[in-house]
């Protein structure tokens, strides 16, 4: 158990309304990742950390952002949500100085309307 | 691009008996692990077991077990001696710099 929570697990939202997600760890691991994952397109790397304040693009950054301020925390924000952004949100650090074994918190289910 | 290809979307086994699922990356990194990931109904995301490239020896997890063939970039998973509570998705994953690139999943029925 590598002491990952995510907040909220479950949320509903209108198409424009901004959404923010929390990812929070216990172990103050470097890296730090968000996936989204769909059917049919298993995981798919939205953005990621690698440390406070440094972050970087994923395969489907477009409409989202993320933060970093602290180790433990990151952030990941749907500025105006869309009908598309309906997923299942992952978070997950990685142990490995090179960012490989991940582990993942348990997931936020998102409709938006 | 750097992929990886799971091209099975389902696989059936009945309990007690051994399935294979498989799993076909490509990747430019020379020294670099690769893994399984289980996902049952729970949607939680369970690291199943992992492979170090350059090492000649298939891992292995009590009833998980993988065949690694580096030259075929393959990579296989094996459980052994199936059980119920093995129904789930699984994905395999391999490395892009400080990114894994997962693969589409395999979704794994157990027949009593």
């Amino acid at each position: 158990d590598a002491g990952i929570t995510q907040s909220p697990r479950h949320k509903v939202t209108e198409t424009g309304t901004p959404v923010t997600l929390r990812c929070h760890q216990t172990e103050n691991h470097r890296y730090m990742y968000w996936y989204r994952q769909d059917p049919g397109h298993g995981l798919r790397l939205i953005h990621y950390s690698y440390g406070v304040k440094d972050t970087d693009k994923g395969e489907v950054s477009d409409g989202y952002s993320v933060s970093r301020s602290k180790t433990e925390d990151f952030l990941l924000t749907l500025e105006s949500a869309t009908s598309s952004q309906t997923s299942v949100y992952f978070c997950a650090i990685s142990v490995m100085p090179k960012g490989e074994t991940q582990y993942f918190g348990p997931g936020t289910r998102l409709l938006v309307l | 691009a750097q992929t990886v290809t799971q091209s099975q979307p389902e696989m059936s086994v009945q309990e007690a008996e051994t399935v294979t699922l498989s799993c076909t990356y490509d990747t430019s990194e020379s020294d670099y692990y690769l893994f399984w990931y289980k996902q049952p109904p729970s949607r939680q995301m369970i690291l199943v077991i992992r492979q170090e490239a350059y090492k000649q020896q298939n891992a292995t997890e009590n009833r998980f077990s993988v065949n690694f063939q580096k030259a075929a970039k393959s990579f296989s998973l094996k459980i052994s001696d199936s059980q119920l509570g093995d129904a789930a998705m699984y994905f395999c994953a391999a490395p892009n710099t400080d990114k894994l690139i997962f693969g589409t999943g395999t979704r794994l029925q157990v027949f009593p």
